[in-house]
């Protein structure tokens, strides 16, 4: 079973910080990282996709990959109230099956 | 407008019953999904499908049913061997390929009474 973690526990910033959020993952051969963001009773939306190894940054979002140590990480800098939602991680180890963690609740404080 | 469709938003089942979640994308996508999503447990997968007329069981895919007759559609029999069907339902859709996103439909949340 392919495992995917989330660090527990609601995570809560205050407004214009950075909120860190980070993910492990068990198996070696996982290929593609996805972070997800859900409101509320919502769907999962796309927030930033990873394949390599490194940084990826899109707007206030960076994706942070370390294939060596098995995390993906996501910072959210000048957190916004918008950006309270929980944040799911997701691993695709080469199947076409994704396997995602229980996921962060991010509570932003204005 | 192309998209993943989800019918309906909110169902209630009796004890003993079979229901049907209906799923739809216009996204030309070749590979479905459907996942369960209950507090604090994440997405769990019941069944996908890569291509018509073929799927796969997920990690708990017992008392539920699926069919993909269309490329568009993947519907979700949850049937009454499902013991606690009470549960938030997505459908996602993908290209099929390692790296292509799942896009998710907007969930039907089920209840039993």
């Amino acid at each position: 079973q392919k495992e995917v973690e989330q660090n527990s526990g609601p995570l809560s910033v205050p407004e214009g910080a950075i909120a860190s959020l980070n993910c492990t993952y068990s198996d070696r051969v996982s290929q593609s990282f996805f972070w997800y963001r859900q409101y509320s009773g919502k769907s999962p939306e796309l927030i930033m996709s990873i394949y390599s190894n490194g940084d990826k940054e899109d707007g206030r979002f960076t994706a942070q990959l370390n294939k060596a140590s098995q995390y993906v990480s996501l910072l959210i800098r000048d957190s916004q109230p918008s950006d309270s939602a929980t944040y799911l991680c997701a691993v695709n180890g080469g199947n076409n099956r994704l396997a995602f963690g229980k996921g962060n609740q991010v509570v932003v404080i204005p | 407008d192309g998209g993943i469709t989800q019918s309906p938003k909110y169902l209630f089942r009796k004890e003993g019953q079979n229901v049907t979640l209906s799923c739809e994308q216009n996204l030309n996508h070749d590979a479905m999904y459907w996942y369960r999503q209950d507090p604090g447990q994440g997405l769990r997968l019941i069944y996908y499908s890569q291509i018509v007329n073929d799927f796969q069981k997920g990690d708990i895919a017992e008392g539920y049913s699926v069919s993909r007759e269309k490329k568009e559609s993947f519907p979700l029999t949850v049937t009454s061997a499902q013991k606690n069907p009470t549960a938030f339902y997505l459908c996602a859709s993908s290209m099929g390929q390692a790296t292509d996103t799942q896009y998710f439909g907007p969930g039907t949340r089920l209840t039993v009474l």
